[in-house]
């Protein structure tokens, strides 16, 4: 089944700039997934899809600070221009044919 | 716009049981998979269950299989997660979230959650 992997912590500035990596297990590298914000005391929030081609398609309200790109099995969340409501964590969301999969979570503090 | 709201959750026992509702609105409920995912305290995301729009097709985890069971009524646009034999690691946050359609599409909205403590 596919292994998200994700780093458990990352800061930044406010007002600058953070990529969060995702990264998927060996032999999955097409794979879509997600990504997911959960602030603090609140439930998940859908952001993006995001495609191995680097193609993403965001929800519904989603800043057009959020973007994402792919490298190989990487997947990417970049912030741009980063604010103090971005402190969150952040969770990558993967699927095969029965199984659902989410990484276990990068906190972003904003510094 | 789409609203998913749990209910039902609460102090339980080790090895008795808890059903859990999610009422659906907002959208055509008949036609999403719906998801069952969990997060116990300070903890990540755990997928727990996945039902077909049909109610035919119903996938679990590991962690749950052959003590939990997912099932809808696409009559009362209602999800619901029957929780049988439970064990104190079954402690979390449990969240009703739909698929985003047909097809090779993620998680794309969530419930606000409800609680579920095992504890004698």
């Amino acid at each position: 089944q596919p292994v998200l992997t994700q780093s458990s912590s990352a800061s930044a500035s406010l007002g600058s700039s953070v990529k969060l990596t995702c990264t998927l297990n060996r032999g999955r590298t097409s794979y879509i997934i997600a990504w997911h914000q959960q602030q603090a005391g609140k439930a998940p929030r859908y952001l993006m899809k995001l495609e191995s081609s680097g193609s993403y398609d965001k929800g519904s309200g989603v800043p057009d600070r959020f973007s994402g790109s792919s490298s190989g099995a990487d997947r990417y969340l970049t912030i741009s221009n980063v604010q103090s409501e971005d402190e969150a964590d952040y969770f990558c969301e993967t699927w095969d044919s029965d199984t659902q999969v989410f990484g276990g979570g990068t906190k972003l503090t904003v510094l | 716009q789409v609203d998913l709201v749990e209910s039902g959750g609460g102090v339980v026992q080790p090895g008795r049981s808890l059903s859990l509702s999610c009422a659906a609105s907002g959208f055509t409920f008949s036609t999403y998979s719906m998801h069952w995912v969990r997060q116990a305290p300070g903890k990540g995301l755990e997928w727990v269950a996945v039902i077909a729009s049909d109610g035919i097709n119903t996938y679990y985890g590991d962690s749950v299989k052959g003590r939990f069971t997912v099932s809808r009524d696409n009559s009362r646009n209602t999800l619901y997660l029957q929780m049988n034999n439970l064990r104190p690691d079954d402690t979390a946050v449990y969240y009703c979230a739909r698929k985003g359609g047909v097809g090779q599409l993620p998680i794309d909205h969530w419930g606000q959650g409800t609680l579920v403590t095992v504890s004698s």
